[in-house]
């Protein structure tokens, strides 16, 4: 069992590089959301979807994009990478109801 | 927009001493939900309430959902060195699918 997967689990950037991080889930889990996670701050939530085709904002989503093609895979993309987003990113799943979240393991992202 | 508030940051505790952490939110909750991330680690889900006023134990872990629905609180019995780690609280509010965290507490304990 696979659960929530994060790929890559390091990387680092140079400024206005743009990299796509990879999340995918083997659980059949409607719903799935990316998170940051920075000292003293937290898990802030990005973005997050309800289902394939459906994305919503969450609480810090500028610099980001979403999409969900599959019920699988939720791949968070930074277009313009900037220092302000060096943080840790997690992927979590779950499903439609009020259950428990899934986490991947996470990425640790530094731009330089 | 849903805000989650927790508190402390952090504590340090003797091996032995109890603990609590405390969750409050500036909306009313459809639930809230506890997580524990170990240093280095993911988050881990440990329990939801659903409840207004509900109270679960797990062995030395006491987590209650306050009548009003907007606050919460994980009290720990006895720490050990096991229970190092940060836990999180998360609400989920009534008309939203959004899973909002708290800023955690950063658990400590000294053996």
């Amino acid at each position: 069992n696979a659960g929530v997967t994060q790929t890559p689990k390091f990387q680092v950037l140079k400024t206005g590089q743009s990299m796509t991080l990879q999340c995918a889930q083997d659980m059949n889990h409607e719903y799935m959301s990316w998170y940051r996670q920075d000292p003293g701050m937290g898990l802030r939530l990005i973005h997050y979807s309800v289902g394939a085709g459906i994305t919503d904002q969450g609480e810090v989503p500028n610099g980001y994009n979403v999409s969900r093609s599959t019920t699988e895979d939720f791949p968070l993309r930074l277009l313009s990478a900037a220092p302000s987003q060096t943080s840790v990113y997690f992927c979590a799943s779950s499903t439609q109801g009020a259950t428990e979240a899934f986490f991947g393991q996470g990425t640790r992202l530094t731009v330089v | 927009g849903q805000q989650v508030m927790q508190i402390p940051q952090y504590q340090h505790v003797q091996e032995g001493e109890d603990f609590t952490t405390y969750c409050n939110s500036s909306t009313t909750l459809s639930n809230i939900q506890w997580y524990k991330q170990r240093p280095g680690g993911h988050p881990v889900f440990l329990i939801q309430l659903v409840k207004s006023g509900e109270v679960k134990k797990q062995k030395r872990l006491t987590f209650q959902f306050g009548e009003a629905k907007k606050n919460s609180s994980l009290h720990i019995t006895a720490t050990q060195t096991t229970d190092v780690g940060t836990y999180f609280c998360a609400g989920k509010g009534s008309n939203t699918g959004k899973l909002i965290f708290g800023q955690g507490t950063t658990l400590q304990v000294k053996p």
